[in-house]
């Protein structure tokens, strides 16, 4: 497997343009993750989906951020209008579905993709 | 409210020496617990995990890492540290969502790795 797959890896854009990350999941993960990492806040959950569904979006800091999932291998995060406090890296991240119940599978864990740092000026 | 506390933000250790770095959580009686790590200008990768059973849990790199319910702790260890080691290293937790769901990973602040050699 590739693993997960963010693209692009960087993005330099300028304040007031729509900026797209891209997200392609490890085939069979039930959870969708992005997060956002800056030094001076460390890593934030934006948004996570289950299935697809969006489950919870509290993380997303204002109405210039957007995800979507429409479907099980691709997914985006929209921040329009951007602005230079949006700079950050920005990371997707999988995994497989996990009860108290049944033991966790073996493989099981949360994969990162490499990422995209984004640079709004 | 279910979290992962790392209480060193920096830790500098010569190559060759031992390592512990430290993670404690806080609420659930069994938590799920991963270590990853963080090379600069890289994504985070998984060292270990722990879910029930052996409470000594092997990981890639040579790392280790031991739960011990008695002091909410789950420390990771090395026992000869590598200049390629210098990285952040990050606990984590699962979530509970709600039932016997999970969801979310929660993060610790991270902590930094420096090796002198």
């Amino acid at each position: 497997d590739a693993g997960v797959i963010q693209s692009p890896r960087h993005e330099v854009t300028e304040m007031g343009q729509e900026v797209t990350l891209r997200c392609k999941p490890i085939s069979g993960h039930d959870y969708l993750f992005w997060y956002r990492q800056t030094m001076m806040r460390g890593l934030e959950l934006l948004i996570y989906f289950n299935n697809n569904v969006p489950i919870d979006d509290s993380g997303m800091p204002e109405d210039r951020f957007s995800a979507k999932m429409p479907n099980a291998s691709f997914s985006t995060l929209k921040i329009q209008p951007s602005e230079p406090r949006d700079s950050a890296v920005y990371f997707c991240a999988s995994s497989l579905a996990l009860t108290g119940i049944i033991p966790p599978k073996a493989n099981y864990g949360y994969t990162f993709g490499s990422g995209t740092r984004l640079t709004v000026v | 409210a279910q979290s992962v506390t790392q209480p060193d933000i920096h830790i500098t250790v010569s190559e060759g020496a031992s390592l512990e770095l430290r993670c404690n959580y806080s609420y659930g009686a069994t938590p799920y617990l991963f270590w990853y790590v963080q090379s600069p200008g890289q994504g985070l990768q998984l060292l270990l995990k722990y879910f029930s059973g052996d409470t000594l849990v092997q990981g890639i790199k040579g790392f280790e890492a031991e739960f011990k319910r008695s002091q909410s702790s789950f420390n990771l260890r090395k026992p000869s540290v590598h200049w390629s080691d210098a990285a952040e290293y990050f606990c984590a937790r699962p979530i509970n969502a709600g039932g016997t769901s999970y969801g979310k990973l929660t993060f610790g602040q991270g902590t930094i790795l420096t090796v002198h050699p």
